[in-house]
């Protein structure tokens, strides 16, 4: 079974607005989460992380959310612009303080001109 | 950049040939992975390392074994190739960059698409 999800393969969003992708985790005890980003053909790139001990983490356009009660985050990024197409995956530190992660199976977004 | 590199990066075999996939990094990390993507999974973690001569299994460990030897590289190797291990695999490191403290992150290579026929 899963322990991070990712719900929705895909997700469009026009130019300028904000896309908001999901992610949700089975164990209340993970403690690290990590959003990336990967272009085809290219490995995945580190975008921002956000502790547990902490609900929002902000990076230029790029903000996290941890809702730990709904164990469940988001990534919003504000604006969307295309070259943020790309797909995106969430990972959790598992065991929890470990250096290992567990990855989503990856949202990919389509930032429309 | 993480200083990672992955050869070959791309390559086709057949089934049951041996294949070697090899990851070099320059900044003498501790800590390195190796990940397999497939339509529908992500990324699955099929071993890693946490120092010289020091590896463990990930998920999808069957079929695969590792090595590492100096700290700047780790193998993969298939012995015998399956088609079921056609797919794009990629190589990490981890070290903190963040500024979140002592957590890690995990640092990608470019990837190998390695294709089993």
């Amino acid at each position: 079974d899963q322990q991070v999800k990712q719900n929705s393969p895909s997700l469009s969003v026009q130019e300028g607005r904000i896309s908001i992708l999901n992610c949700d985790y089975t164990n209340s005890m993970f403690d690290y989460f990590l959003w990336y980003k990967k272009y085809p053909a290219e490995g995945p790139t580190f975008l921002i992380s956000i502790s547990s001990i902490k609900d929002k983490n902000e990076d230029g356009r790029f903000t996290v959310f941890l809702n730990k009660s709904a164990k469940h985050l988001s990534l919003h990024i504000v604006p969307s612009q295309p070259g943020d197409s790309a797909v995106y995956f969430c990972a959790a530190s598992d065991p929890p303080g470990t250096y290992k992660y567990i990855f989503g199976t990856g949202t990919r977004l389509k930032v429309l001109a | 950049d993480a200083g990672i590199t992955q050869s070959p990066r791309h390559k086709v075999t057949e089934t049951g040939t041996p294949v070697t996939l090899r990851c070099h990094q320059t900044e003498n990390h501790r800590y390195m992975y190796w990940y397999r993507q497939d339509p529908g999974h992500g990324l699955r973690l099929i071993h890693y390392s946490y120092g010289v001569k020091d590896t463990d299994k990930g998920e999808v460990s069957d079929g695969y074994s590792v090595s590492r030897s100096k700290t700047e590289d780790f193998l993969l190797t298939l012995e015998s190739a399956t088609s079921s291990q056609t797919s794009v695999y990629f190589c990490a490191i981890s070290y903190s960059n963040s500024g979140q403290g002592t957590r890690y992150e995990q640092y990608f290579g470019p990837g190998t698409r390695l294709t089993v026929t």
